[in-house]
């Protein structure tokens, strides 16, 4: 089946570090890779995705590049604010598995940033 | 534009008790999800819709009934809660087709703790 995991947390970094989250995925298909972020007291946000390999998502400073050769979508920010501090998630959606609407988590990663 | 609305943000219940979960959303999209997210394993499909009238297991279906009986709302039903249905639970709604089809749009949660 398929599976994603994700680097353990939690992840403490001071304002304007260089941030990496790592994340590999197992799928029988070709999937579309996500990353989500959930800010204190609310629900999943989109933050960025990526549709095919070599595929380079984005989104206010995140990037993520789908490596299918390695399996992997680790998001990165080059300079993290506080404001970043949230839990991101990383996700894929296999078509090949029964719908393209059904995603598989992983299991989270706790973002603090500190000023 | 309220997107998915959730209601209650807490609910406490003893052993045995059933009680629903709401889940509306006001963007017109067929598919309509819920998870539920535990600490350590991200979020795990519930269950899931593609439209009015049909409804659908995910991974972790067992104590839970849905229905779907308008586009709009997605109610989830717990029949006689157990302690370990405590969790965070989150609907989510998408486009059955299309570049959206895999871009959830989530809710705020619902807490509910079991006791």
């Amino acid at each position: 089946g398929n599976s994603v995991t994700q680097m353990e947390g939690p992840v403490t970094l001071s304002e304007e570090a260089f941030l990496t989250i790592n994340c590999t995925y197992t799928a029988t298909g070709y999937p579309s890779l996500f990353w989500y972020v959930q800010y204190p007291g609310e629900g999943l946000q989109l933050l960025l995705k990526a549709t095919k390999a070599d595929d380079k998502g984005s989104n206010k400073g995140f990037e993520a590049t789908y490596r299918k050769e390695t399996t992997s979508f680790h998001l990165e920010k080059g300079s993290v604010q506080v404001s970043d501090s949230a839990v991101y998630f990383c996700a894929l959606s296999d078509p090949s598995s029964g719908s393209a609407r059904q995603l598989t988590f992983g299991s989270g990663t706790q973002l603090t940033v500190l000023p | 534009n309220a997107g998915v609305t959730q209601t209650p943000k807490f609910q406490v219940l003893k052993t045995g008790q059933s009680m629903t979960l709401q889940c509306a959303q006001d963007m017109n999209h067929e598919y309509m999800s819920w998870y539920r997210q535990d600490p350590g394993m991200g979020l795990r499909l519930i269950h899931y819709s593609v439209g009015a009238g049909i409804t659908d297991q995910g991974e972790v279906p067992n104590g839970y009934n849905v229905s779907r009986s308008t586009t709009e709302d997605f109610p989830l039903r717990l029949l006689s809660a157990a302690p370990s249905q405590t969790s965070v639970y989150f609907c989510a709604s998408s486009y059955a087709q299309g570049a959206g089809a895999n871009v959830l749009t989530f809710g705020a949660g619902s807490r509910l703790t079991v006791l």
